[in-house]
């Protein structure tokens, strides 16, 4: 068990809806990223926040959004869903964000699109 | 632009021993990560280099070559267990990470 915990677990929904995926960091993380991975894909960095202010930007569609409230969790909205969409939604946390920061992975979200 | 290679799949016997290599172009360098990750499961962390040489660490053990932008996981006493997919992450100036896309390592009995 990392100490990164993401809900849902599971989401199903249908294309042209609109879900919000939650993380909360290890305690005393200040840094949140989140990654897709489709099916037999490699990670996909999408964004990255630490102490509440988004700090770097990967392969983010504009259909997603994400920020990181006062208490350091974090949350992704995906909107206008399209099939292409159905993936595993990881977060990971790390300390700092930088320099020796080592990330780890929350379970994931499995997202299925129909 | 960044690269990480690794191959895309390997197979290996149980009680054996693999080598998983992962060579590098990144703008700037500040470490090599080696994660493994189970299908359908979260990545975990197993190593992370910054010096050159070999970190050992039980039945893993990474090695990193700055100069040739080249690492490798050894994974000794295969076990059933160890089917998974290996991660290669490296983190660049920006202290991003670029991942590759894995290696999918396969044991047979």
């Amino acid at each position: 068990d990392s100490g990164v915990t993401q809900t849902p677990k599971h989401l199903i929904t249908a294309t042209g809806q609109r879900v919000t995926l939650r993380c909360s960091p290890r305690s005393g993380d200040l840094s949140v990223y989140w990654y897709q991975q489709s099916l037999d894909q490699g990670l996909q960095f999408l964004i990255q926040y630490y102490n509440g202010e988004e700090r770097a930007k990967g392969n983010i569609l504009e259909r997603f959004s994400a920020q990181q409230f006062p208490d350091l969790h974090s949350e992704l909205n995906l909107s206008s869903l399209e099939l292409g969409d159905s993936a595993l939604y990881f977060c990971a946390s790390s300390p700092n964000g930088g320099t020796t920061d080592t990330q780890y992975f929350g379970p994931g979200t499995r997202l299925t699109v129909l | 632009g960044q690269n990480i290679d690794q191959p895309t799949e390997m197979t290996a016997t149980e009680g054996a021993i693999v080598q998983i290599n992962c060579t590098y172009q990144t703008s700037g360098f500040n470490g090599l990560f080696w994660y493994q990750q189970h299908a359908g499961e979260a990545p975990t962390f197993l190593s992370y280099n910054v010096l050159d040489g070999l970190e050992e660490k039980g039945r893993f053990s990474s090695f990193l070559s700055r100069s040739k932008g080249y690492s490798y996981l050894l994974l000794k006493e295969l076990q059933m267990k160890d089917s998974a997919s290996y991660l290669c992450a490296v983190r660049d100036s920006n202290y991003q990470l670029i991942w590759g896309a894995g290696t999918k390592l396969i044991i047979k009995p």
